[in-house]
């Protein structure tokens, strides 16, 4: 079973710019998250799609968005870069349907903005 | 509020025991996960507790205590390659009846030979 891939793996930005993230779940996951990790702030909770939807959503401005696709394959955006944005960010699969089930993350994309 | 603590760093030797310890302060609970980074890499599952007590796996173990939201990732027998971040996580139910997991800012363990 094919696990998490998140693509590109390293991103160079500069500030003002746009970014787009891409995530594939394990097949048959309907649950992908997205976080935000950085050296002091551990992992920050961006929001999560569960079939297509957007169904919670953390504190994070409206520069940062995302959807989901009908193959559960979700991308994340941010727009108009800022310096504060250079983070790991990570992405997570479930089945989405228990607070018992581990999630499964992918390898993260390394974004640097300059 | 949701607030999750952990110590920032730990350093041990190869071959000893350490615990990493983590605090969570959520409004109800739904259990607790360890998760073990290496750095560059993906976070991984290690550890599930939702009743009070031990669970061991291995060469590791997590306690949790509801009553006094607490709980510890016990690492045995160290090796060099468990140098690595170790993360508490809580899921928390959310306004719209789903959850969300909330993550502790993470324990980096070296482990020394």
């Amino acid at each position: 079973k094919a696990g998490v891939t998140q693509t590109p793996r390293y991103l160079i930005k500069t500030r003002g710019q746009q970014v787009t993230l891409s995530c594939s779940p394990i097949s048959g996951h309907r649950s992908v998250s997205w976080y935000q990790q950085t050296p002091g702030q551990g992992l920050q909770f961006l929001f999560e799609y569960f079939s297509e939807t957007q169904r919670n959503k953390g504190n994070f401005p409206g520069r940062f968005s995302g959807r989901q696709f009908s193959n559960s394959r979700s991308e994340m955006n941010v727009s108009t870069l800022e310096l504060g944005d250079s983070a790991l960010y990570l992405c997570a699969s479930s089945s989405g349907t228990s607070t018992n089930e581990k999630l499964f993350f992918g390898s993260g994309t390394q974004l640097s903005v300059l | 509020g949701q607030n999750i603590d952990q110590p920032t760093e730990m350093t041990a030797t190869e071959g000893a025991i350490v615990q990493i310890n983590c605090t969570y302060q959520t409004s109800g609970f739904n259990g607790l996960f360890w998760y073990q980074q290496h750095a560059g890499e993906a976070p991984t599952f290690l550890s599930y507790n939702v009743l009070d007590g031990l669970e061991e796996k291995g060469r590791f173990s997590s306690f949790l205590s509801r009553s006094k939201g607490y709980s510890y990732l016990l690492l045995k027998e160290l090796q060099m390659k468990d140098s690595a971040s170790y993360l508490c996580a809580v899921p928390v139910v959310t306004t719209s009846g789903t959850y969300k997991y909330i993550f502790g800012t993470g324990t980096r363990l070296k482990v020394l030979a």
